[in-house]
């Protein structure tokens, strides 16, 4: 079935390293494709998100690029704040909100 | 405008009890949906439901259930309680659930099956 996988955490970085976390998904249609961050105590925001191949999202410095030849939708930011610290989840979507997410990437960042 | 609501925040119950839980959308949201987050097993698709109808539904026992009222409020039920239903249950609500469509998140029920 569809599935997600992330890179595992946790990741540690100091204030101003770039970031990637790697994510590569398995469909058997075309989804769309999804990076939600949570933070303590909360729910899932929606960070960014890309709908079709080639597609980038980008918001608050993060960019992935939905690329369908290596079914792969990494998350960057060129320069990570302390207030980045969250952990941050892939996941592609098809309608009716049927949505598989990976498990998870632990972020820290540490001043 | 007021975000996903869930109540309650918290709840503690014991093995072979039954459960509900209440999520109120975003308004005029009248896409419902349900997923279960444990340290284990990740984020797992529940169900969804859409005008009080159920769309979608993911691998779960039938203990599992929801509804939805006319007012897109939705609840969510589990029965025969079981340890391992111990999790953060997170509501999501958007304006159709379409494929490309953001979900709204709340903040979640901590369920603690004692």
């Amino acid at each position: 079935g569809d599935s997600v996988t992330q890179m595992e955490g946790p990741v540690t970085l100091s204030e101003e390293a770039f970031l990637t976390i790697n994510c590569t998904y398995t469909a058997t249609g075309y989804p769309s494709l999804f990076w939600y961050v949570q933070y303590p105590g909360e729910g899932l925001q929606l960070l960014l998100k890309a709908t079709k191949a080639d597609d980038k999202g980008s918001n608050k410095g993060f960019e992935a690029t939905y690329r369908k030849e290596t079914t792969s939708f990494h998350l960057e930011k060129g320069s990570v704040q302390v207030s980045d610290s969250a952990v941050y989840f892939c996941a592609l979507k098809y309608n009716n909100n049927d949505m598989r997410f990976g498990a998870g990437t632990r972020l820290t960042v540490k001043p | 405008k007021a975000g996903v609501t869930q109540t309650p925040r918290y709840l503690i119950k014991t093995r072979g009890q039954q459960v509900t839980l209440s999520c109120s959308p975003i308004s005029g949201h009248r896409s419902v949906s349900w997923y279960q987050q444990t340290p284990g097993q990740g984020l797992q698709f529940l169900f969804e439901y859409f005008s009080e109808t159920q769309r979608n539904k993911g691998n779960f026992p039938g203990r599992f259930s929801g509804r939805q009222f006319s007012n897109s409020r939705s609840e969510m039920n589990v029965s025969t309680l079981e340890l391992g239903d111990s999790a953060l249950y997170l509501c999501a609500s958007s304006l159709t659930a379409t494929q490309n469509e953001k979900l709204f998140f709340g903040s979640g029920t901590q369920l603690s099956v004692l």
